[in-house]
């Protein structure tokens, strides 16, 4: 079946400009994670859904990043007036079973700031 | 504040040799662990995890991990390393439920098998 999607893969933006992440989960995966990878780091947990509540933003660096899952679904993240510093790989990952069940990722936006 | 050090950047290990990947965590409340592997050019994906019950636990491609209380350690292992084994190992943990859905990553070791 159909694994978690992420697009774009690849965003380039000019400082100040604001976009847009999306994440298609695991079709009934209650569970949806977003990482910030910055090169050769580790995933830096943001913010974390269960169905559509947001139970847990406290990674969010600043109040420039937002995220939302209207529907218990698709997931976007987006940052308003980016910054260099903003540059990374953007990863959403899926479980079925909260915190504790095994997560799916997807392969990830690579946001580059200009 | 929960935090996982991953003591080695690098681990080199000849092909058939045993592997073991460091990882050592620090959590409030009880510690929930997991490697996670990171292939070239492929996603992260899900080796094996601790949750409670027996301290050795089992995984995919014949890994398995110890989780040890007392050394707050969770040390990834497997007895004959595969060539195809090289990737990048990252250990993970959280304390979920009341205290958040905080997940905090290692900074990962890369892990290189040589023929």
């Amino acid at each position: 079946g159909a694994g978690v999607s992420q697009s774009p893969r690849y965003k380039v933006a000019k400082r100040g400009q604001d976009v847009a992440l999306r994440c298609d989960p695991i079709s009934g995966h209650v569970s949806l994670f977003w990482y910030q990878q910055a090169l050769g780091q580790g995933p830096e947990f943001l913010t974390y859904f269960q169905n559509e509540a947001q139970l847990d933003k406290s990674g969010l660096p600043s109040d420039r990043f937002f995220a939302e899952r209207p529907e218990g679904s698709v997931s976007t993240l987006k940052i308003q007036r980016t910054q260099q510093e903003d540059s990374a790989v953007y990863l959403c990952a899926s479980s079925l079973g909260g915190t504790l069940g095994e997560q799916y990722f997807g392969p990830g936006t690579r946001l580059t700031v200009t | 504040a929960q935090s996982v050090a991953q003591p080695e950047d690098q681990v080199n290990v000849a092909e058939g040799n045993p592997l073991t990947v460091k990882c050592t965590y620090s959590v409030s409340g009880n510690p929930y662990l997991f490697w996670y592997v990171q292939y070239p050019n492929r996603g992260l994906q899900f080796l094996l995890k601790y949750i409670t019950g027996d301290n050795l636990v089992k995984g995919s491609y014949g890994f398995e991990a110890e989780f040890n209380k007392s050394q707050t350690s969770f040390h990834l292992k497997k007895p004959s390393a595969l060539v195809s084994d090289s990737a990048l190992y990252f250990c993970a943990v959280t304390h979920g439920g009341n205290y958040g859905q905080n997940f905090v990553f290692g900074p990962g070791t890369r892990l290189s098998v040589l023929p």
